[in-house]
């Protein structure tokens, strides 16, 4: 069964920091590209990072750009967010994600995980 | 950046089909993709590339992309298929969502 399983979640104090992780099983985690997608309490999604298979390419969305880092363990089928500084506004459930592309503009999250949620209060 | 923008909220009585639209700039030159979330679920894959379902996805589930709008559309929408519904692409190394559509079945 292809399954991914979030980890790591947490109550923080703004500032702080916090390492998510991510176990995948059920396929071949080196060959995907890998997200983390978060949400927050009663809002939409928003899309927080990619990592390619290799892990020699990332991409953020503006608002944790110098805060959040993606990796990721190939051996170890295992996907990262190291999250500092955080904020308030960091507050949601971060979902783990596999990705298909196809062509240049094809990009498909297939399998989400579960979700672990971070809590950014004082 | 870009911006994919839905109704906020979209009615249909059981049996009927309900459209829910996605609009961009040049959305048809990018693959739309759709996901439905429940309370308290994970979000669930059920249109990509435009057109295509996943495997179990029922086939009252259709999508096509054309112009400036992507649009799902649930033929004979049955009360489970009440939930939000989200679009989705890919634009300049980015990742977009639209605000999402909540789907009342009434």
């Amino acid at each position: 069964e292809v399954q991914l399983v979030e980890s790591g979640g947490d109550l923080v104090q703004p500032g702080g920091s916090l390492r998510l992780s991510c176990a995948a099983s059920g396929f071949t985690f080196s060959s995907y590209w890998m997200s983390w997608v978060r949400q927050a309490p009663g809002k939409g999604l928003e899309w927080v990072a990619n990592i390619n298979q290799e892990g020699s390419e990332k991409y953020y969305v503006d608002s944790v750009k110098g805060r959040f880092t993606i990796s990721r363990d190939n051996a170890k089928s295992s996907l990262f967010l190291q999250m500092n500084s955080l904020r308030v506004e960091d507050t949601a459930v971060y979902f783990c994600v596999r990705v298909v592309r196809a062509g240049v503009t094809g990009y498909t999250f297939d399998i989400w995980g579960q979700g672990t949620m971070v809590t950014v209060s004082s | 950046s870009y911006e994919l923008t839905q109704p906020p909220s979209v009615s249909v009585s059981p049996g009927q089909t309900a459209s829910i639209t996605c609009s961009g700039d040049k959305l048809r030159t990018k693959y739309a993709s759709w996901y439905q979330q429940k309370p308290g679920q994970s979000p669930l894959l059920v249109i990509y590339q435009d057109t295509k379902r996943p495997s179990g996805i029922p086939d009252r589930f259709s999508g096509s992309n054309s112009g400036n709008t992507a649009t799902l559309t649930i033929s004979g929408t049955q009360a489970m298929d009440e939930a939000d519904y989200y679009c989705q692409a890919w634009d300049s190394s980015t990742v977009v969502f639209g605000g999402g559509t909540k789907l009342t079945v009434l």
